[in-house]
């Protein structure tokens, strides 16, 4: 069966620093892989999304870039951060018929 | 404004009653799914309505489309605690990405 891995699960970090967000895909090949955020009590805004190793589609221009160096690894990077950066950040995959699976999300928090 | 708005924002009530949550969208699609979401975690599928279909049912969760009036609505019978949530409509237009709405928060009081 399919499984997606994300980490950290919580995660504080300096103004300024860099963000490294890793998410891992399991028991499929050549899914399509999704960076969402979310706003404390919102929806989800689309961050990225990719269709293949080194394809990314930006969605929202912004602080923040994305890479997929393998086939079921997907990154959401900074190479620094800002306050508005803050947010639940939910990495995805997409099944049969658009169906989409979600990681168990990182809480970021910049200070 | 988002593909899919999600209506009310907020819904308290007590176990045992009737949860209904609605969903208007503005262009069209090949299905409106519905997930559900716990605080602090990932999202996850509930179910999925496809453009042709006018009402669906999973265990205690039933949804119905009208696309002549591009909404939805999930209902939640015989509600528990446990279904205390948020729950997101998405609409899938043929885009690579979904369209999430806004949420409804649920609070199932015990």
């Amino acid at each position: 069966s399919q499984t997606i891995h994300q980490w950290p699960a919580t995660l504080v970090q300096p103004v300024g620093s860099p963000l490294s967000l890793e998410c891992t895909v399991e028991g499929t090949s050549n899914p399509n892989l999704y960076w969402y955020r979310q706003a404390a009590g919102r929806g989800l805004q689309l961050l990225f999304y990719s269709v293949g190793i080194g394809q990314i589609s930006s969605e929202v221009p912004q602080n923040l870039s994305a890479s997929r160096p393998q086939d079921r690894q997907f990154i959401l990077s900074s190479k620094k951060l800002l306050l508005s950066d803050s947010g639940f950040y939910l990495c995805a995959w997409t099944g049969i018929q658009n169906i989409q699976y979600f990681g168990a999300g990182t809480r970021l928090s910049v200070l | 404004s988002q593909q899919g708005e999600e209506d009310p924002q907020a819904l308290s009530i007590q176990e045992g009653e009737n949860a209904t949550m609605n969903c208007s969208y503005k262009t069209s699609i090949n299905n409106l799914q519905w997930y559900r979401q716990n605080s602090g975690r990932g999202l996850v599928h509930l179910i999925l309505i496809r453009s042709n279909e006018r009402e669906k049912h999973s265990g205690r969760l039933r949804v119905t489309l009208d696309t002549s009036k591009k909404s939805s609505s999930l209902l939640i019978t015989a509600s528990r605690a446990a279904d205390t949530a948020s729950y997101f409509c998405a609409t899938d237009t043929g885009r690579r990405a979904l369209t999430f709405g806004s949420g409804t928060r649920l609070q199932v009081q015990p």
